[in-house]
């Protein structure tokens, strides 16, 4: 079974850009996860999706977004990129769906490392 | 609101010793607690999960974890550590109802030969 597979390993973008980021969570998995890693602040939840709804968010401006697809593949946006936002960008994947889950743990993609210059 | 606090930001430890790496939770409904691992450039992966029964749960490469919920804690344990055990560790909990999981700040640990 295939893990979770993030898109692009390694970004480098110039503060005011855009960038969009790729997960394709593990088969069968229907929630999929974003966080955001830095050595300052850890490990910092972004938002969760759950059959293409947002259930989940964290504390972030407007300018972080994200989105998911019918086959559970998401994005997330980040616009008007600032040099705070250098980070390592983690996706996660669990089955989801009704409290009956809520014991399952997440999956983890190996990230997006992205550098603000 | 629910928290998890790991108390240790790094551990570092000799190689053949023992190690504990503490983790402190709080919550108002019951939860159930997971200590995952992250090595270098890698995303985190799940080393041990408590659910519920026995209290005392275990990995594939000799770590323990104790869940005791009179101390609202869920330490980490290996009895013998080796160089290959250096990575960072988070302490996390969900709890029944929930979508979301709540991590820990994370601990450093470092085995020295």
């Amino acid at each position: 079974k295939a893990g979770v597979t993030q898109t692009p390993r390694y970004l480098i973008k110039t503060r005011g850009q855009q960038v969009t980021l790729s997960c394709s969570p593990i088969s069968g998995h229907r929630s999929v996860s974003w966080y955001q890693q830095t050595p300052g602040q850890g490990l910092q939840f972004l938002f969760e999706y759950f059959s293409e709804t947002q259930r989940n968010k964290g504390n972030f401006p407007g300018r972080f977004s994200g989105r998911q697809f019918s086959n559970s593949r998401s994005e997330m946006n980040v616009s008007t990129l600032e040099l705070g936002d250098s980070a390592l960008y983690l996706c996660a994947s669990s089955l989801g769906g009704s409290q009956l889950y809520s014991n399952q743990p997440q999956h983890f993609g190996d990230g997006t490392r992205l550098s603000i210059l | 609101a629910q928290s998890v606090t790991q108390l240790d930001s790094q551990v570092p430890v000799f190689e053949e010793a023992p190690v504990e790496l503490r983790c402190n939770y709080s919550s108002s409904v019951s939860v159930y607690l997971f200590w995952y691992v992250q090595y270098p450039n890698q995303g985190l992966q799940l080393l041990l999960k408590y659910l519920s029964g026995s209290t005392l749960v275990e990995s594939i490469n000799g770590f323990e974890a104790e869940f005791n919920k009179s101390q609202t804690s869920f330490h980490l344990r290996k009895p013998s550590v080796h160089i290959s055990d250096t990575a960072e560790y988070f302490c996390a909990l969900s709890n029944t109802g929930g979508f979301k999981t709540i991590f820990g700040a994370g601990t450093r640990l470092f085995v020295k030969a």
